[in-house]
């Protein structure tokens, strides 16, 4: 089955190292997105890439970068881990951006634990 | 403002009844797009429905509908014969045509189905 797969399911990291999460789909989908949960709280979108088009929001933090080397392949780059930051991290693909239809596709997630 | 309210954070439903998660939304668009997604404790975002603005009828996937009314700006959804494996948060979700891309959700509801 076609589907949005993140790897691993769980994370555990040091304050301040480095982390990376993993994306990958079959779904053949053009956009690409990362979300932060925390706790009891709606997803909150960090960026997403068009194709290779990469779109930051304006209250993501510097410390998250991505890279969308293929169009099956996204990653997640935490560049100094704060204790903050510990949340699931969610990616999530839709085909493209019209308004009509278009549902988004979410993989199971990453919980990241910040020791 | 908040763009989507789901003013319900918490419902319980007896197994095999229909159960309303109440949603309304605020967006000076006239192109739209309204999700819903379930989220288990595992953590994955589910897709369960979609409806446009320009749809007439109301949208329908087995035993979700969802309840739009334009005018009042609600799009409330009914699961009929609740199971067990109902339980989980639901979250609505909503994309306007200035923000193609970009899903805005609620805070959600949690449902407990009780046997």
């Amino acid at each position: 089955d076609a589907m949005v797969i993140q790897n691993p399911r769980y994370q555990v990291t040091q304050f301040g190292k480095p982390v990376t999460l993993s994306c990958s789909q079959t779904l053949n989908h053009n956009v690409m997105y990362w979300y932060q949960q925390k706790s009891s709280q709606a997803p909150k979108l960090l960026f997403h890439y068009y194709d290779k088009d990469f779109n930051n929001e304006a209250d993501t933090p510097d410390n998250f970068q991505s890279r969308r080397p293929n169009t099956s392949f996204c990653f997640l780059d935490i560049r100094s881990p704060g204790l903050g930051d510990a949340a699931m991290y969610l990616c999530a693909t839709s085909r493209g951006d019209s308004i009509q239809g278009n549902e988004q596709f979410f993989g199971p997630g990453t919980r990241l634990t910040v020791l | 403002a908040q763009k989507i309210t789901q003013t319900q954070p918490g419902m319980f439903v007896q197994e095999k009844e229909a159960v309303t998660l109440d949603c309304t939304y605020d967006t000076s668009d006239q192109s739209y797009g309204l999700f819903w997604y379930k989220q288990p404790s595992s953590g994955e975002m589910i897709f369960l429905i979609y409806q446009g603005s320009y749809d007439e009828q109301n949208a329908t996937e087995g035993r979700y509908s969802l309840n739009f009314q334009k005018a009042r700006k609600s799009a409330n959804l009914v699961i009929s014969a609740s199971q067990l494996g109902d339980s989980a948060m639901y979250f609505c979700a909503m994309r306007e045509l200035g923000s193609a891309r970009q899903l805005t959700f609620g805070s959600g509801t949690q449902l407990t189905v009780l046997p």
